[in-house]
């Protein structure tokens, strides 16, 4: 049983590129998040998801996108990289709104 | 305001010590709450929820007090590998999770 599964684990992009990060569950869980992780300001939320085709915005979502076409997987897009991106990166996921969540092991992103 | 709020410590303990944190929320509204742990460079992992009538695993007690917005976590005999982060979070509108910053615990020989 795998969990909650990010990929890539390490990034390194430029100003203005985009990329996509992935995060898969095997956990057949409903609830599903991004959060990013920034020294001194603990983990912010991003976007959500509460089932497949159903997300929301959370906290800081501008300069993401996100989409659940699946209850599997939940893959978080950055359009156009700016350094204020650099982060670390979590998904989470569980097994219902309002449960424990459960965290992949992140990704972290440099943006130069 | 921040919705959650701790001290950040570091708290450094010696080996077998009872520490306790406190984490504040702002909003009223809060429905359910948790205590994560966070080891350097690794994602939380849930240590406990918190529940109205206090609740127990072990060497770890959380309470939640309601009335003046507060969580609490208690640690009795301190080991070495209870040095961590702890995250303190509280869950609002059921698809909102919003988390502290995290307390620093050093658990020292």
């Amino acid at each position: 049983n795998a969990g909650v599964t990010q990929t890539p684990k390490f990034q390194v992009l430029k100003t203005g590129q985009s990329m996509t990060l992935q995060c898969a569950q095997d956990m057949n869980h409903e609830y599903m998040s991004w959060y990013r992780q920034d020294p001194g300001m603990g983990l912010r939320l991003i976007h959500y998801s509460v089932g497949a085709g159903i997300t929301d915005q959370g906290e800081v979502p501008n300069g993401y996108n996100v989409s659940r076409s699946t209850t599997e997987d939940f893959p978080l897009r950055l359009l156009s990289a700016a350094p204020s991106q650099t982060s670390v990166y979590f998904c989470a996921s569980s097994y219902s709104v309002g449960q424990p969540q459960h965290f992949g092991d992140g990704t972290r992103l440099s943006i130069l | 305001r921040k919705e959650v709020e701790q001290d950040p410590g570091p708290f450094n303990v010696p080996e077998g010590a009872t520490v306790a944190f406190n984490c504040t929320y702002s909003n009223s509204a809060s429905q359910s709450f948790f205590w994560y742990r966070q080891d350097c460079r690794k994602e939380p992992k849930l240590l406990m929820s918190v529940y109205s009538s206090g609740n127990e695993d072990g060497r770890f007690t959380a309470q939640l007090n309601r009335a003046s917005q507060y969580i609490s976590l208690l640690i009795r005999d301190s080991k070495l590998s209870d040095s961590a982060t702890y995250l303190c979070v509280v869950n609002r509108n059921f698809n909102k999770f919003y988390f502290g910053s995290g307390t620093k615990l050093n658990v020292k020989p």
